[in-house]
This record gives structure tokens, sequence and C-alpha cells, in this order.
């Protein structure tokens, strides 16, 4: 998995099985989480997000995991596609300041083999 | 509609030159935010805007500028480039947390 601030770490799975993407965050003021998927050469996509006062949210094929208690996100994607084949990132917001600050972590290359 | 455009998608220019980096939208979305990418690493924000006439520093804005008088554009100004803004560049609109990213500008600076 990733941490916020830490190497590019590697996900390779093979088709049809299910994904899970970890992050690791640091900052414990943080208060909204968000998934986004950047496929080679292209911007990042949204995927899904989550606030702190949820532990989990599903969407298309993707639960949020949030466990405040050690600072941990994981993203799973289920029924694995080549063409969730990209890299991932967490980022997060610590809703002081501004509400539009986010910080990204280096992401987690996911591979999905044929 | 034509989401976050960005302009030109490839630059090279050399250390001490200046340029214009341009990102325009079309979903009337108040803010705006530049961002850099550099390899093996997530995105760092350089400036963002929360409407027109409104800008305020990211996490590394020194060595770029921005301005916003319209709602659609929010262009990114390297007023004297150097080899550390050797990057990918992307222009983001939207939500706090479902922005919606352009296309990328790579560039780089010998």
């Amino acid at each position: 998995g990733e941490s916020v601030g830490l190497h590019l770490p590697t996900l390779s799975v093979q088709e049809g099985d299910n994904s899970i993407i970890n992050c690791a965050y640091s900052n414990s003021a943080s208060d909204y989480f968000i998934w986004y998927k950047q496929e080679s050469g292209k911007g990042p996509q949204f995927i899904i997000d989550i606030r702190s006062n949820m532990d989990k949210r599903q969407g298309q094929r993707v639960t949020v995991l949030l466990n405040k208690t050690v600072k941990h996100l994981s993203l799973q994607i289920a029924a694995t596609q080549p063409g969730d084949s990209a890299v991932y990132f967490c980022a997060e917001n610590d809703g002081g300041g501004s509400n539009y600050k986010l910080t990204f972590g280096k992401g987690t290359l996911l591979t999905v083999n044929p | 509609n034509a989401g976050v455009t960005q302009t030109p998608k490839f630059q090279v220019l050399k250390t001490g030159q200046s340029m214009t980096l341009q990102c325009a939208q079309d979903m009337n979305h108040e803010y705006m935010s530049w961002y850099r990418q550099d390899p093996g690493m997530g995105l760092r924000l350089i400036h963002y805007s929360v409407g027109a006439g409104i800008t305020d520093q990211g996490e590394v804005p020194n060595g770029y500028n921005v301005s916003r008088s319209t709602t659609e554009d929010f262009p990114l100004r390297l007023l004297s480039a150097a080899p550390s803004q050797t990057s990918v560049y992307f222009c983001a609109s939207g939500n706090l947390g479902e922005q919606y990213f352009g296309p990328g500008t790579r560039l780089t600076v010998t």
C-alpha cells in the first residue's frame, strides 16, 4: 500500500480478482478523503470520496474503507478488469484553513493481467 | 461541453524564458486549481482560485503566478523558467473532491 509522502508501490492482480489498494495518512485533522484514478497520459479521474464521519462508502464496483484509529484508507475494486489498470491516488483535506487544499499521496500502480 | 482544456500539450523552454500555460473550463465551476506532477509522485497544489478575482497559494507556489479574471480561464505563468520546473502540469475545476482534471501540459526546461 501507499503512504502519503512515500514511494510508489505496485499491485498486480488477475482479471476477475478483487483488488485492495491501501493508503496511510498522517494528519489526524484530515476529515475528507478522495480516491482518484490516473491512466497513462491522462489527468486524474475522481472515483469515490468519504468523510470522516463514515467508515465505509460504496460505489459501482468500488468500496472505500476508512479507519481513523490507525489513520488508514483503502480502496477495494471488485472483479478487477483490464480497464482498471492505472495509478490510484488517495488525497486528503484537513478541513482547516482552506476547504480547497488537497494533499495527494504518491500513488499505487495497479496492473491487471488478463 | 469540452470540460477542462489545457494548452499547449507539450512545451520545451530554455532556462530564464517565460511562458503561460492556459486552462479553460466550460462547466461554470467557481473553483479551479493548478497542480504539478513529478515522476513517481502525486500531485502537488501550486495555486488555486475560488472565483473570479480570488486566488491563493498552494503547497508549491514559488516561481508561478496566476490570475482569474473570468470564471472560465485560469492561466499559470512562469516568469523565469528553471530546470526544477520540468514537470507535468494539470489544471482542474469543480468541487473540493470531485475535481475534473485537464489532460495536462508536459513542460521541459533545459
